[in-house]
């Protein structure tokens, strides 16, 4: 399997669930990144991981948490999340931070009830 | 901070030529990279310029100014699968910053 992989690809939860993403990078890459994509709105970047080490928190509600155990697996767990969450979350990787090339995963389609 | 300016839509027709721009506003610059993402799929990597001057590849060119924090890509002899939504991004060392993007729709 190549490239960046993301499970599930659809999620149903409700406020009260705790959930968790995954995404997995098969290119050798040293830097991962959460986005999220709602409708009509820009990609918002949510977290940056270098290394194994977070590097960027871009101001996101504490509901939202990441873990980066390897350099290729990164998780988002979700809890007591608001239906303003929903989106699209994308996952996305690069050799590096300086990033001027990003591979990104499909995407976790996410609907918060 | 960062921000990032280009059209929320363009149409053009199959064939034509078209050319979205983007204006940027940022306190760090790496270089600027256009991404596509069509409904329901992920942005996936059209180009980058790190210095002034145009880049081509294949169909699709890209170019920068950095002294007057502009850029476009430009998209040849289009057709129907290039409709999509286009996205001009920042590399500030940490991260991309992405425009709100363009949506392209190409008409018969």
């Amino acid at each position: 399997e190549t490239g960046v992989t993301q499970t599930p690809r659809h999620l149903v939860m409700g406020m009260t669930n705790k959930k968790s993403l995954k995404c997995e990078q098969h290119l050798g890459h040293n830097a991962m990144y959460w986005y999220k994509q709602s409708a009509k709105k820009p990609l918002e970047l949510m977290f940056v991981y270098s290394l194994e080490e977070r590097v960027e928190n871009n101001s996101v509600p504490s509901r939202f948490s990441p873990e980066c155990p390897n350099s290729s697996h990164l998780f988002l767990h979700l809890h007591t999340l608001q239906p303003e969450d929903s989106a699209l979350y994308l996952c996305a990787s690069s050799q590096d931070t300086a990033g001027e090339t990003q591979y990104f995963g499909p995407g976790t389609r996410l609907l918060v009830l | 901070g960062q921000s990032l300016e280009q059209p929320s839509e363009v149409t053009a027709v199959e064939g034509a030529i078209v050319q979205i721009n983007c204006t940027y506003q940022t306190s760090g610059f790496y270089g600027l990279s256009w991404y596509q993402q069509h409904d329901g799929g992920a942005p996936t990597f059209l180009s980058y310029n790190a210095l002034d001057g145009l880049e081509e590849t294949g169909r699709f060119s890209s170019f920068l100014s950095r002294s007057d924090s502009y850029g476009y890509l430009l998209l040849q002899e289009l057709q129907m699968k290039d409709s999509a939504s286009y996205f001009c991004a920042v590399s500030s060392g940490y991260a991309l910053n992405f425009g709100k993007g363009t949506s392209l729709l190409v008409t018969p």
